[in-house]
């Protein structure tokens, strides 16, 4: 069973562009999981999509969106780049199906998408 | 609110035993999970805990006790390959839409360096 995907593996903007991020989850898996890797800040969670639907949303400016589509793929957008986005972002499928009785399914982690603002 | 403490390094030689600790401030708890990372590389799952109490899996064991608000990754005898960054991940309820969903929070990490 092919891994989670995630493209490009290496991106360079300037402050004020905008980037898209992709992110092709593990066959079968409907969770799709985003997180922001900094050495300053460790791994901060930034949404999770499910069914096309945002479920849970960490504490990320508005410039960063995300969007699900019908085959689980994700995408992830950064609107107005500053220098502090400069980043590894990971994105993880798992198979919650979510709620406060459901079975913990472990994440599985793309490579990220090491992001470089200059 | 949440936030996770572990300690930033841990060192230990080939073979020892070594524990590496999780306390947990969080408004919401489903469980506690723990992942590595090695340099370069995308976290891996290693562990999941939901109910207090020890699991075991090979060298690797985990502990959670709900009532502390703690818990802890055991790794036994050592090698030179588990030298990597290990991470505490609370799974908490907190979600955009009540009870909804899961939100994950991970902690600093910890970077275990094993010394031959």
């Amino acid at each position: 069973k092919a891994g989670v995907t995630q493209t490009p593996r290496y991106l360079i903007k300037t402050r004020g562009q905008q980037v898209t991020l992709s992110c092709s989850p593990i066959s079968g898996h409907r969770s799709v999981s985003w997180y922001q890797q900094t050495p300053g800040q460790g791994l901060q969670f930034l949404f999770e999509y499910f069914s096309e639907t945002q479920r849970n949303k960490g504490n990320f400016p508005g410039r960063f969106s995300g969007r699900q589509f019908s085959n689980s793929r994700s995408e992830m957008n950064v609107s107005t780049l500053e220098l502090g986005d400069s980043a590894l972002y990971l994105c993880a499928s798992s198979l919650s199906a979510g709620g406060e009785y459901y079975s913990y399914n472990e994440q599985f982690f793309g490579p990220g998408t090491r992001l470089t603002v200059l | 609110g949440q936030s996770l403490e572990q300690p930033s390094e841990v060192t230990a030689v080939e073979g020892a035993i070594v524990q590496i600790n999780c306390t947990y401030q969080t408004s919401g708890f489903y469980g506690l999970s723990w992942y590595q990372q090695h340099d370069g590389g995308a976290p891996t799952f290693l562990s999941y805990n939901a109910l207090d109490g020890l699991e075991e899996t090979g060298r690797f064991s985990s502990f959670l006790s709900r009532s502390d608000s703690y818990g802890y990754l055991l790794l036994q005898e050592l090698q030179m390959k588990d030298s990597a960054s290990y991470f505490c991940a609370v799974i908490a309820p907190e979600g955009a839409a009540g009870n909804y969903g899961q939100n994950f929070v991970f902690g600093p990490g910890t970077r275990l360096s094993v010394l031959p």
